[in-house]
């Protein structure tokens, strides 16, 4: 069965970086967008950016420009998301979302993994 | 980048009635080659992760009980629950996936009367 698992919850200062995890299964890695979906406590979604694995293309969204990157271990089938120059308003559940490659095909997030919840904290 | 406006912010609803939840696109999300609409509806319960209800704006996900329908074109969308069941109280978000950056609306929060 489709599985995205992400890894554990992180506690990071001001200033610094975090990188999670996301390890899918169940279905052809290659095929998929991994999209990162983020969510301050209490508030609503919010799309920071999505990687192909196949062909590297990557598109983020331009709050997170400059600040986040997005890489995958094909070989491993996991995709990673790494924030840079954290702040405290960055506190949120990070969530990996699978999503159709092939355009005419695409449905949105049909898969999603657990949450990663990163607190920013001095 | 494509806004999307959801509207009410919640609502209450006795068990059995029914709830509707509207998404307004700041610009049509129509994909020409297939004529669907790229407008996807999720639920988000306490706790979890969004699932995904409905997709292409009217095609329910497999699994997903039949009160839940989609409907729209153009700017404008909606998700009809069309007999609120007590496991039906979470947040609805809607989404566009027509191009990116991906939007989301601001969420619905479904409550039981």
């Amino acid at each position: 069965q489709v599985q995205l698992v992400q890894s554990g919850a992180e506690v990071k200062k001001p200033g610094a970086s975090v990188k999670v995890s996301c390890k899918t299964s169940g279905f052809i890695f290659t095929d998929f967008y991994v999209n990162w979906v983020r969510q301050v406590p209490g508030l609503g979604l919010e799309w920071m950016g999505r990687i192909s694995p196949s062909s590297g293309v990557i598109h983020y969204a331009q709050k997170f420009q400059g600040r986040v990157t997005l890489t995958t271990d094909t070989s491993a089938a996991t995709a990673y998301m790494e924030l840079t120059g954290l702040r405290s308003d960055d506190t949120a559940m990070y969530f990996c979302a699978r999503g159709e490659l092939i355009i005419r095909r695409q449905v949105g997030h049909d898969f999603w993994g657990q949450g990663t919840l990163v607190t920013v904290s001095s | 980048d494509i806004v999307m406006t959801q509207s009410p912010d919640s609502l209450a609803v006795s068990l059995g009635e029914r709830a509707t939840i509207n998404c307004k696109s700041s610009q049509g999300i129509l994909f020409s080659p297939n004529k669907k609409n790229y407008l996807a509806w999720y639920q988000q319960k306490s706790g979890q992760p969004p699932k995904l209800l409905i997709y292409w704006a009217s095609t329910r996900e497999s699994g997903v009980p039949d009160r839940f329908s989609g409907s729209g074109s153009g700017t404008e969308y909606t998700l009809t629950i069309s007999s609120v069941q007590a496991e039906d109280v979470a947040v609805y978000y809607c989404q566009q996936y027509y191009s990116t950056p991906l939007t989301f609306g601001g969420g619905t929060k479904v409550e039981i009367k």
